[in-house]
């Protein structure tokens, strides 16, 4: 109940493609979707984040798709950069409470061609 | 400095060793966690504190002793570890609580242990 699942586990997209990532999830408790960035040498980093009362957030080329009644979300990324090449992390979390806890996705590892 | 930091960078133990890796977060919150991260796997939480106590131990082994002086600063005690511990140890902190807007965590930059 507690698993998010993460798909692909890689991903190789020409420039200027879009990329999409996809998170499937169990706990219908969840109700905060946060996506993480990482690149090689450093600690992940909040890209962009979602709730279950909205079906879609955009930032930028980053945007998030909440699909609650199927327990899935997905990231997409326009305009794809070879800057964009790190490995991307879904999660999902509780209620804020005391220390609640994140479950993260296995990863997902982009590459951008030039 | 700034967000959230982490010492040493880089450490080579042997099985025999006792060391401790050091967290230290400046942005006021009030929560700090420890992840572990090996190759294609999930980050993995070890333990999380909350207001100074410990409020999950994600079932790690002894070897691992964590400790929360103050919720600025966290640490992770080693010792007799084994090779398969080798990864990379997070830190993160987050607010917490009712004013907190959801559990946005913070990362530092990792700590890259190898166990021979």
């Amino acid at each position: 109940q507690q698993q998010v699942k993460q798909s692909p586990q890689s991903l190789i997209v020409q420039k200027g493609g879009i990329s999409i990532i996809n998170c499937a999830y169990e706990n219908t408790a969840f109700d905060y979707f946060p996506w993480y960035q990482q690149f090689p040498g450093k600690g992940p980093a909040l890209l962009i984040a979602i709730r279950p009362d909205v079906s879609e957030k955009k930032e930028g080329r980053f945007t998030i798709s909440f699909n609650k009644s199927a327990k899935q979300f997905s990231l997409h990324i326009m305009d794809s950069q070879p800057g964009d090449s790190a490995t991307y992390f879904c999660a999902a979390s509780g209620r804020r409470t005391s220390g609640s806890r994140l479950t993260f996705g296995e990863g997902t590892q982009l590459t951008v061609n030039p | 400095e700034t967000g959230v930091t982490q010492t040493p960078r880089h450490l080579v133990m042997g099985m025999t060793n006792k060391k401790s890796l050091k967290c230290e977060q400046h942005l006021g919150h009030n929560a700090m966690y420890w992840y572990k991260q090996s190759a294609k796997k999930p980050l993995e939480l070890m333990f999380v504190y909350n207001f100074k106590e410990q409020t999950e131990n994600n079932s790690v082994p002894s070897r691992f002793s964590p400790e929360c002086p103050n919720s600025s600063h966290l640490f992770l005690h080693l010792h007799t570890l084994q090779p398969e511990d080798s990864a990379l140890y997070l830190c993160a902190s987050s607010q917490v609580g009712e004013r907190a807007n959801y559990n946005e965590q913070f990362f530092g930059p990792g700590t890259r242990l190898t166990v021979l």
